[in-house]
């Protein structure tokens, strides 16, 4: 079985202020892709980045990182310089070849960056 | 390009009616999933279609829930005798193929049953 354990339900910041979303996963597969997907007041889920499990390069877009460490199952989400259009739900989600084909999410992290 | 459509992007229905929702992939996706997002939840998986071959519908929660998919275009989810739980917002996303690909998801149906 697998399972997206996002410890943070919601998290407040004040505008510049950077911040960590936090993903814990599970899976005993060796071969899975984690992604992180934004869901803004609208609802339509926007899709962020895909890593896959075999590289664990840290990537940065812009005021976006990601650090994948598969030591400690982890697929954190910092943004950097936080922005008032930065606030929504944050969903972290894990895949693997060998079971099902759907993703598999967290329950989400609510951030809202105040002005 | 257009990204996957999803109708109606509301419907309230009578606690017993049926409903169908209707999904719109991304052209050229083969893979189609539909989600259930619950107020203040996450996604749970329903159904998964890959091209012509048998879908994976180990996430439909009840018999009352079916959903076809003619080729690799249109979809339809179909909720029979609704009840107040089915309450949630409908998520539909493609893909290409399977695997590594990500899907991309459509605005959703937010279903009420009153």
């Amino acid at each position: 079985a697998q399972k997206v354990t996002q410890a943070q339900t919601e998290i407040s910041v004040v505008e510049k202020e950077d911040v960590t979303l936090d993903c814990v996963y599970e899976t005993r597969d060796t071969t899975y892709y984690l992604f992180w997907y934004k869901q803004p007041p609208s609802g339509e889920l926007v899709f962020l980045i895909r890593r896959n499990s075999f590289d664990e390069q840290n990537e940065i877009s812009g005021r976006y990182s990601w650090n994948f460490q598969k030591s400690t199952s982890s697929f954190n989400f910092t943004i950097t310089a936080s922005q008032v259009v930065d606030s929504a739900v944050y969903f972290c989600a894990l895949r693997t070849l060998g079971s099902a084909r759907q993703l598999t999410f967290g329950s989400g992290t609510q951030l809202t960056v105040l002005p | 390009g257009a990204g996957v459509s999803q109708s109606p992007s509301n419907k309230v229905t009578e606690k017993g009616k049926d409903v169908e929702l209707r999904c719109d992939p991304i052209s050229g996706h083969t893979a189609l999933y539909w989600y259930r997002q619950r107020l203040g939840q996450g996604l749970e998986f329903l159904i998964y279609f890959q091209g012509n071959s048998a879908p994976d519908k180990s996430g439909l929660p009840s018999d009352r829930f079916s959903a076809e998919r003619t080729g690799e275009s249109v979809s339809t989810l179909t909720i029979q005798r609704t009840q107040q739980e089915d309450s949630a917002v409908y998520l539909c996303a493609s893909s290409f193929l399977q695997g590594a690909y990500e899907q991309y998801f459509g605005p959703g149906t937010r279903l009420t049953v009153t």
